[in-house]
């Protein structure tokens, strides 16, 4: 049973446009989530988080929205640059930040 | 170089065979964990270790064993494989438990015939 879901398999954008990555998450325990963005033939980076005590964390470009009630979260990057091509995975946390639950990748692909 | 590392980075072995993943990282993280990546599934956390001698359960455990004597490594051993293990296994570090970013190793493909 998948806790946390991203339903968009790919994402196509033009470069200099915005992107818009979701994720939905069913546990209402969950109280800290993270962005990681992945290559080819490497593992996941670290990206950008946000605390459930938040709705909205900013780091350069990338923005991550919250919306507790909804149970969904946002990945904004803007503007999307060529280099932002790859597999972005939401993640949650619970028991503390001890156990984390993934979504599926959502491949993006940024058009110059 | 801040790194975790993983070795073999590719694995071809058969059912049964028992086997053993390596992971360590040069950070002095307390926090390591395993997951697998597959198609349609996303990564999945199969267990995870706050500290030395410190082991608990991910989402998907069976069929797996882990053990952290030391701060920096951190082997999965699987002690009689089986066809359903064949995956991207990749081993992460944080500095301490909760609430951090991981840091990923890149990966060990593992196929199991």
């Amino acid at each position: 049973d998948q806790q946390v879901k991203q339903n968009s398999p790919s994402l196509s954008v033009q470069e200099g446009r915005i992107s818009i990555l979701n994720c939905d998450y069913t546990n209402s325990m969950f109280d800290y989530f993270l962005w990681y963005k992945k290559y080819p033939a490497e593992g996941p980076t670290f990206l950008i988080s946000i605390s459930s005590i938040k709705d909205k964390n900013e780091d350069g470009r990338f923005t991550v929205f919250l919306n507790k009630s909804a149970k969904h979260l946002s990945l904004h990057i803007v503007p999307s640059q060529p280099g932002d091509s790859a597999v972005y995975f939401c993640a949650a946390s619970a028991l503390a930040g001890n156990q984390f639950y993934f979504g599926t990748g959502t491949s993006l692909t940024v058009i110059p | 170089e801040a790194q975790v590392t993983q070795n073999p980075r590719y694995l071809i072995t058969v059912t049964g065979k028992k086997l053993t993943v390596t992971c360590s990282q040069n950070m002095n993280h307390e926090y390591m964990s395993w997951y697998r990546q597959d198609p349609g599934l996303g990564l999945r956390q199969i267990y995870y270790s706050m500290n030395v001698e410190v082991t608990d359960k991910g989402d998907v455990p069976e069929g797996y064993k882990v053990s952290r004597k030391e701060k920096r490594n951190f082997p999965l051993i699987l002690e009689s494989p089986s066809p359903n293990q064949t995956s991207l296994y990749f081993c992460a570090s944080s500095g301490l438990a909760g609430y951090n970013e991981q840091f990923f190793g890149p990966g060990t493909r593992l196929t199991v015939l």
